[in-house]
């Protein structure tokens, strides 16, 4: 079945180092990719998403590209803050009649000031 | 709009009661996720949902679990009898849903249960 593996945390940094998250998945047909984040307390909220290969999603610094033939989706930032600290969770979703996300496991990141 | 809203945001109950979550999607939104949260299993999909109907509730993890979605404002996930192992963070999340491409979850603030 799909699946979603994502590189194991907590991955601490100093502020305004540059940050990269690995993911890698496995899938049948065509997923969407999604990088969700969650603050401490929070629910999980969409950070970027790409739909089809090649495509980069990006927002608030973050980047990441969908990479068919790798089949990976990295997340990257080129200087991160404190208040980035929290955790990321890469994810993939197909239409199963309906659309079923699979989620990784969730990475936690940790930015010292 | 107001976002996903869940109900309670935190429940402690005894072991063996019946515990009922609540979740009012997004309006408009067609599709319904119950997730649970856990430090040992991470997030795990329970049960979804699209246009009211129940797609895929394979995650439930027994038969103790049961959820419904009455209509599209209002969905309910029941526990009984409840037990100490599904003390967790559950979290309720809508998406628009009818595209080709998958949408975005929207994920509520979640329920944060503790069963004693």
């Amino acid at each position: 079945g799909d699946s979603v593996t994502q590189m194991e945390g907590p991955v601490t940094l100093s502020e305004e180092a540059f940050l990269t998250i690995n993911c890698t998945y496995t899938a049948t047909g065509y997923p969407s990719l999604f990088w969700y984040v969650q603050y401490p307390g929070e629910g999980l909220q969409l950070l970027l998403k790409a739909t089809k290969a090649d495509d980069k999603g990006s927002n608030k610094g973050f980047e990441a590209t969908y990479r068919k033939e790798t089949t990976s989706f990295h997340l990257e930032k080129g200087s991160v803050q404190v208040s980035d600290s929290a955790v990321y969770f890469c994810a993939l979703s197909q239409n199963t009649g309906g659309f079923k996300t699979i989620f990784g496991a969730g990475t936690r990141l940790f930015v010292k000031a | 709009d107001a976002g996903v809203i869940q109900s309670p945001r935190h429940e402690v109950t005894e072991m063996g009661q019946e515990v009922t979550l609540r979740c009012k999607p997004i309006s408009g939104h067609n599709s319904l996720f119950w997730y649970r949260q856990t430090m040992m299993r991470g997030l795990e999909l329970l049960i979804y949902f699209n246009n009211n109907v129940p797609i895929d509730d394979s995650g439930m993890p027994e038969d103790r679990f049961s959820a419904k979605m009455p209509n599209a404002s209002f969905s309910t996930l029941k526990i009984q009898p409840s037990e100490p192992r599904d003390s967790a963070v559950y979290f309720c999340a809508s998406s628009l849903g009818g595209g080709i491409f998958a949408d975005t979850q929207y994920f509520g603030p979640g329920t944060r249960l503790t069963v004693l």
